[in-house]
């Protein structure tokens, strides 16, 4: 059974750029949630998506958004990228309604120069 | 609003030592309770959780917490430490409302070192 896969690993972008991150959910799951872990903090929630659609959003700029496929993958982009946007974003998916316990992904590390 | 405060930044212990890893929390709704374990260049492990029923909750490795409601606190536990369990760990809560369960709060991270 696949766990929630994250792609890519490691991405280097220059300010001002757009960067596009995808995860695909455990098998079973149909949530898809967004955290943003900088260093030596915990991570912080970005948004959930259900449905296809934004269910939750934490207190991030529009400059980051979201979108969810029918198959449930999703993708997390964030435009005009800023140095403080580097970070690792990790990625977790759950089942609706099933006490909705996150399972996490390995993350995609973002460096922002 | 809710919050997680994890008492201890790093904590050290020896092979074969209890480990305890405290965790405050701050719900107005009764809540639920995860820890997750973070080794080094990876994503989050689910440990245990607290949903209702039993408050000591087992989780994987040996690993195990007790929810307090009395206390707001949910502190983890494992009788014997591994070098293997050299990680960082994190407490997190989650709201039990329907539509709110997906934005866990997450602490800021206790370091666990384990010394030969």
């Amino acid at each position: 059974d696949a766990g929630v896969t994250q792609s890519p690993t490691h991405l280097i972008k220059t300010r001002g750029q757009q960067v596009t991150l995808r995860c695909s959910p455990k098998s079973g799951h149909d949530t898809v949630s967004w955290y943003q872990q900088a260093l030596g903090q915990g991570p912080q929630f970005i948004f959930q998506y259900y449905e296809e659609e934004e269910r939750q959003r934490g207190n991030f700029p529009d400059r980051f958004s979201g979108h969810q496929f029918p198959n449930y993958s999703s993708e997390l982009n964030v435009n005009a990228l800023l140095l403080g946007d580097s970070a690792l974003y990790l990625c977790a998916s759950s089942r609706i309604g099933y006490q909705e316990t996150q399972y996490f992904g390995p993350g995609t590390r973002l460096l922002v120069l | 609003a809710q919050s997680v405060t994890q008492l201890g930044s790093h904590v050290s212990v020896s092979e074969g030592a209890l480990v305890l890893l405290r965790c405050n929390y701050s719900s107005s709704v009764p809540p639920y309770l995860f820890w997750y374990v973070q080794y080094p260049n990876q994503g989050l492990q689910l440990l245990l959780k607290y949903t209702t029923g039993a408050t000591l909750v087992k989780g994987i490795n040996g690993f195990e917490a007790e929810f307090k409601k009395s206390e707001t606190s949910f502190h983890l536990t494992k009788p014997s430490a591994h070098m293997s369990d050299a990680a960082e760990y994190f407490c997190a809560v989650s709201e039990t409302s329907v539509g709110s369960q997906g934005n866990l709060i997450f602490g800021k991270g206790t370091k666990l070192s384990v010394k030969p």
